[in-house]
């Protein structure tokens, strides 16, 4: 099965710098991985997917890398506001049938102003 | 996208007792997802809800211990049997929408 890896279980920077979380995956390479955010009490909420096929995606002020050599995605968060503290999960698909996952333990941002 | 809710929201039960919770979707899907988040961890999938036929579930979790019914394409519940406090979790169900999965609020449980 598929194991993932998040870098650090917390991360605190300053406000307007970039936050950079990793997510490394074993085993083989998934046609997508999936990035989330959780806040405290909620349930996740999907940000990005990138595609196996696809060297990097963009939305706003976050960009995914995904490299299926290493085996590694990147998800940046620019210009970093107090807002975006929050916990984010990397997920991978986990069969065959759509909508099953497996998440990573998630890295914990904080962003002080 | 896709709008869940789930009840309740939150419950303190004693040990030994059985909690069924309730996950409404806005729209038919094909499959529903329950997940359990234990304190500190991420997310780990229980089981699939399929509508007119048996839940599938992972490995580490059977059917005696989480019962599931789907009675129609927006609508499913998740039942915690003979809870022990290992059973203290954040319990969600979902839905994908292409590769994009919407989750519920939760249920956190608390198993005295």
């Amino acid at each position: 099965s598929q194991k993932i890896e998040q870098n650090s279980e917390a991360l605190n920077i300053q406000e307007g710098k970039t936050a950079t979380l990793t997510c490394n995956y074993t085993n083989y390479s998934p046609a997508y991985l999936q990035w989330y955010r959780q806040d405290p009490g909620r349930g996740p909420v999907f940000l990005l997917l990138i595609r196996e096929n696809e060297k990097e995606k963009r939305k706003e002020r976050l960009k995914v890398t995904f490299d299926t050599t290493l085996k590694q995605s990147l998800f940046h968060i620019t210009a970093s506001q107090p807002a975006d503290s929050a916990t984010y999960l990397c997920a991978l698909p986990s069969g065959r049938a759509a909508g099953k996952s497996t998440f990573g333990d998630g890295t914990t941002l904080t962003v002080k102003p | 996208s896709a709008v869940i809710s789930q009840k309740p929201s939150r419950d303190i039960c004693q040990r030994g007792t059985s909690l069924t919770i309730q996950c409404q979707v806005d729209s038919q899907v094909t499959m529903m997802f329950w997940y359990r988040q234990q304190p500190g961890q991420s997310l780990t999938l229980i089981a699939t809800a399929n509508q007119g036929s048996e839940a599938t579930y992972e490995s580490g979790f059977v059917i005696d211990k989480f019962p599931i019914s789907r009675p129609n394409l927006t609508f499913s519940t998740l039942t915690v049997s003979n809870m022990s406090p290992e059973d203290s979790s954040i319990y969600l169900c979902s839905v994908d929408r292409e590769h994009e999965q919407f989750f519920g609020p939760g249920t956190r449980l608390t198993v005295l």
